[in-house]
């Protein structure tokens, strides 16, 4: 059981270059969410999805596309990005329901865009 | 609008010495409350969580909060501090209503534990 993995740990952009962030889960949970982790502001909500093909925005859902075709993924995706999107991502999932809902967290990606 | 409000960014504590981290929310209803913790260069770990019944919520590595409805609190407590405790410990809220469980996170505060 690997939990929520995400690939690359690591990753430098140029301005203006696209990349898709992955995330995939084996836990079965119907939950997903990104967030990216700035100093001093916690971590703040990108878009999150309830189930395949369902998919919602957060708090900071500019510059970012996502999609769920399966239960497993959930691609994040930098349609062009921009020096203010230098941050580290986590993928989260968690079951439905309020008392299963525990989130459970990637080990981030550190993005870096000059 | 839900918030949170952790107070210091930056604690420090001696080994052994008592933790207490703060944590106040703003909500009209009282929410879900969550802390978690980062290690270094790592995703997030629930410490403990409060939804309901009794106000004082144990969890792991001996940490433990207690939810104070009249002074809107959550404050994160261990007795006695390990080298091992030193991370960053995030406070998080989230209504009790609506189908999905959407995360309100306090800015963080960063625990150091010296010898």
């Amino acid at each position: 059981n690997a939990g929520v993995t995400q690939t690359p740990k690591f990753q430098v952009l140029k301005t203006g270059q696209s990349m898709t962030l992955q995330c995939a889960q084996d836990m079965n949970h119907e939950y997903m969410s990104w967030y990216r982790q700035d100093p001093g502001m916690g971590l703040r909500l990108i878009h999150y999805s309830v189930g395949a093909g369902i998919t919602d925005q957060g708090e900071v859902p500019n510059g970012y596309n996502v999609s769920r075709s399966t239960t497993e993924d959930f691609p994040l995706r930098l349609l062009s990005a921009a020096p203010s999107q230098t941050s580290v991502y986590f993928c989260a999932s968690s079951y439905r329901g309020q008392e299963r809902d525990e989130q459970f967290f990637g080990p981030g990606t550190r993005l870096t865009v000059l | 609008a839900q918030s949170v409000t952790q107070l210091g960014s930056h604690v420090s504590v001696s080994e052994g010495a008592l933790v207490l981290l703060r944590c106040n929310y703003s909500s009209s209803v009282p929410p879900y409350l969550f802390w978690y913790v980062q290690y270094p260069n790592q995703g997030l770990q629930l410490l403990l969580k409060y939804t309901t019944g009794a106000t004082l919520v144990k969890g792991i590595n001996g940490f433990e909060a207690e939810f104070k409805k009249s002074e809107t609190s959550f404050h994160l407590t261990k007795p006695s501090a390990h080298m091992s405790d030193a991370a960053e410990y995030f406070c998080a809220v989230r209504s009790r209503t609506g189908g999905y469980n959407k995360l309100i996170f306090g800015a963080g505060t960063r625990l150091a534990v010296h010898p």
